[in-house]
């Protein structure tokens, strides 16, 4: 299994700045995911994290309001742009474990006020 | 777009009381796991059913995968106060993508 931290675990920031989000993986994995989790909501999948590529973006989510990075196998970020009181989230990431299976993340709070 | 649909939304049980979660789609499911995130944590992965007509348990937890693999049940005998959360079934996307689309979850409070 994987052990995945992320950083920061809560934030509280003002309306149009950014935040940048940490996610560290123990272990090398071949895919990174970033979801987006509304308070006794589901799991939204905002994009999978490509080492090497760019991101690849689910329906409603663009790079320019959520850039991603994945400079390595076991590292990668999400920043949230020019943020508005709807960005107010939990955001978790996620790696790919065996048989397709994934290990979240403790997840980010983010209050955009 | 690939669906999945998960009821009850809420329950609310007596400590020892069963509890069952059911999980469709209208379309076949190719791959349904399971996950359960407890009050403030995270989605932590329970169990994998991948063949129809599948049965798999975990000491009081019984997970079911339908006859057409259109539908997934998880079912606890005699509930404790541990078992409170969120159960999650999530179906995996075909392509090799490692994407999975969750069912919108069911909340489970154990009443002592």
């Amino acid at each position: 299994s994987a052990v995945i931290s992320q950083k920061p675990s809560r934030d509280i920031c003002q309306r149009g700045t950014s935040l940048t989000i940490q996610c560290q993986v123990d272990s090398q994995v071949t895919m990174m995911f970033w979801y987006r989790q509304q308070p006794g909501q589901s799991l939204t999948l905002i994009a999978t994290a490509n080492q090497g590529s760019e991101a690849t973006y689910e329906s409603g989510f663009v790079i320019d309001k959520f850039p991603i990075s994945r400079p390595n196998l076991t590292f990668s970020t999400l920043t949230v742009s020019n943020m508005s009181p709807e960005d107010s989230s939990i955001y978790l990431c996620s790696a790919r474990g065996q048989a397709d299976t994934q290990y979240f993340g403790p997840g980010t709070r983010l209050t955009v006020l | 777009g690939q669906q999945v649909m998960q009821i009850p939304q809420y329950q609310h049980v007596q400590e020892g009381e069963d509890f069952t979660t059911y999980c469709n789609s209208s379309t076949t499911l190719s791959n349904i796991q399971w996950y359960k995130q407890r009050p403030g944590g995270h989605p932590v992965f329970l169990i994998q059913l991948v063949k129809s007509g599948e049965v798999k348990k975990q000491k009081r937890l019984t997970f079911q995968f339908g006859e057409a693999k259109k539908n997934s049940s998880l079912h606890i005998t005699a509930t404790q106060t541990t078992d409170v959360g969120t159960y999650f079934c999530a179906d995996l996307v075909s392509g090799n993508t490692g994407k999975l689309i969750f069912g919108q979850g069911t909340t489970l409070q154990v009443k002592p």
